[in-house]
């Protein structure tokens, strides 16, 4: 069974910096594509970033580009995302998600989700 | 940047079909998919790949995607189906969400 675990998620000043990790299991960690979604208090899905099987290849999204960088250590099965000048906007539960495959294309969808981890970016 | 429109609610009566659509420029000529959200918790696809059903997934769910617009039809619809659907793709090295829309079964 796939399962996916995020923690890390907190109470963080602007400007401040914060990881997230998701834990890995019931699949071959190394061979599938995965991503970091968000959805803000009462809002709809945000793609943050996704990341190769391998680790070497990274995208972004517009919003986060620069200040966040995602990574995988695909020894522990683990995903991270490591979040620095913090804004209030960046406010969200962080998903990690799944792609049943690793591929960076037009068929690009997420069939597991994590439970989320909550991030509050307030003074 | 690529933008998908879904209708912000759609209300529905049990046993009744339900469509809830999503249009972005040329969207037939990507692959779409639908991600349902019920209260508190993780989305759950139940539409890849435009009309493709994860195992698991009641057969009254289908969708299909042609021209600009992607269609998530629920046929039968039933209470348990109330939730929020998003749909999504992938353009241009980014993924795109729909902004949601609310379904209610009343």
């Amino acid at each position: 069974e796939v399962q996916l675990l995020e923690s890390g998620g907190g109470l963080v000043q602007p400007g401040g910096s914060l990881r997230l990790s998701c834990a890995a299991s019931g699949f071959t960690f190394s061979t599938f594509a995965m991503s970091w979604v968000r959805q803000a208090p009462g809002k709809g899905l945000e793609w943050v970033s996704a990341i190769s099987g391998s680790g070497v290849g990274t995208y972004y999204s517009d919003s986060v580009k620069g200040r966040f960088t995602m990574s995988r250590d695909n020894s522990k099965r683990t995903l991270y995302l490591q979040m620095n000048s913090l804004r209030a906007e960046d406010t969200a539960v962080y998903y990690c998600a799944k792609v049943p495959g690793d591929f960076w294309s037009t068929s690009y969808y997420f069939d597991y989700w994590g439970l989320g981890t909550l991030v509050t970016v307030s003074s | 940047s690529y933008d998908l429109t879904q209708p912000p609610s759609v209300s529905v009566s049990p046993g009744q079909t339900a469509s809830i659509t999503c249009f972005g420029d040329k969207l037939g000529d990507k692959f779409a998919c639908w991600y349902q959200q019920k209260s508190g918790q993780s989305p759950v696809l139940v539409i890849s790949q435009d009309s493709e059903r994860p195992s698991g997934i009641p057969e009254r769910f289908s969708g299909s995607n042609s021209g600009n617009t992607a269609t998530l039809t629920i046929r039968g619809t039933q209470a348990m189906d109330e939730a929020d659907y998003f749909c999504q793709a992938w353009d241009s090295n980014t993924v795109v969400f729909g902004g949601g829309t609310k379904l209610t079964v009343l």
